[in-house]
């Protein structure tokens, strides 16, 4: 069975700080992405990344697929308490049409 | 609107009462998918569609049976349910595997007594 490790499970951080998200695998995957869930709510696509070494940036977030495409992680910049999430990577392995959820990272961004 | 709905929305019953949690889609998409989603164990995979007629398992599919007669539904069956399938559970559909986009449900809460 494919796995995708995420860490931290929990981070609780004050505003204006950075956190890393990591997300690991020995997997290879066609391409990653990473979701975020609100309370009550279905996930909701972040970014996708495809090619390994991709970067990708969206506002203060910044995305990156590893070399190998085994591993991704999410960076925040002066994360926000808007950012408090459930924050889910997710992955197509190569070869099939199955899709791998991590098991999340829970973050509280206090004000 | 561009969505995913699912139906019912909550839902409690008994073990061995049959059930049936709908899906349908209005982007025209040709993948469709269940999982549900446990504390401490993410989002796992049940069944997925790649088109009409055309499913597969998942990584979870034991206790579960899917249909795809129309592209737009993707309904998910539980013949007989048992308390270990009470779950939070998500219909997500794509485009098609070029984007591996997927677009999330609300989610159906089902609690098997």
């Amino acid at each position: 069975t494919q796995l995708l490790e995420q860490s931290p499970q929990f981070l609780s951080i004050q505003e204006g700080e950075n956190l890393t998200v990591y997300c690991n695998s020995s997997s290879v995957f066609s391409s990653l992405q990473w979701y975020r869930q609100e309370p009550g709510e279905g996930p909701v696509l972040l970014v996708t990344v495809v090619t390994g070494g991709e970067v990708k940036k969206l506002k203060r977030l910044t995305f990156q697929f590893g070399d190998a495409r085994k591993d991704s992680s999410l960076h925040i910049t002066a994360a926000q308490p808007g950012d408090t999430g459930l924050y889910l990577c997710a992955g197509r392995a190569s070869g099939t049409y199955k899709y791998i959820f991590g098991t999340g990272t829970r973050l509280k961004v206090l004000a | 609107e561009a969505q995913v709905t699912q139906n019912p929305r909550y839902l409690i019953t008994v073990t061995g009462k049959k059930l049936t949690v709908t899906c349908s889609q209005n982007m025209n998409h040709e993948y469709m998918s269940w999982y549900r989603q446990d504390p401490g164990l993410g989002l796992r995979q049940i069944y997925y569609s790649m088109n009409v007629e055309v499913t597969d398992k998942g990584d979870v599919p034991e206790g579960y049976k899917v249909s795809r007669k129309e592209k737009r539904n993707f309904p998910l069956i539980l013949e007989s349910p048992s308390p270990n399938q009470t779950s939070l559970y998500f219909c997500a559909s794509s485009l098609g595997l070029a984007t591996d986009t997927q677009y999330f449900g609300p989610g159906t809460r089902l609690t098997v007594l």
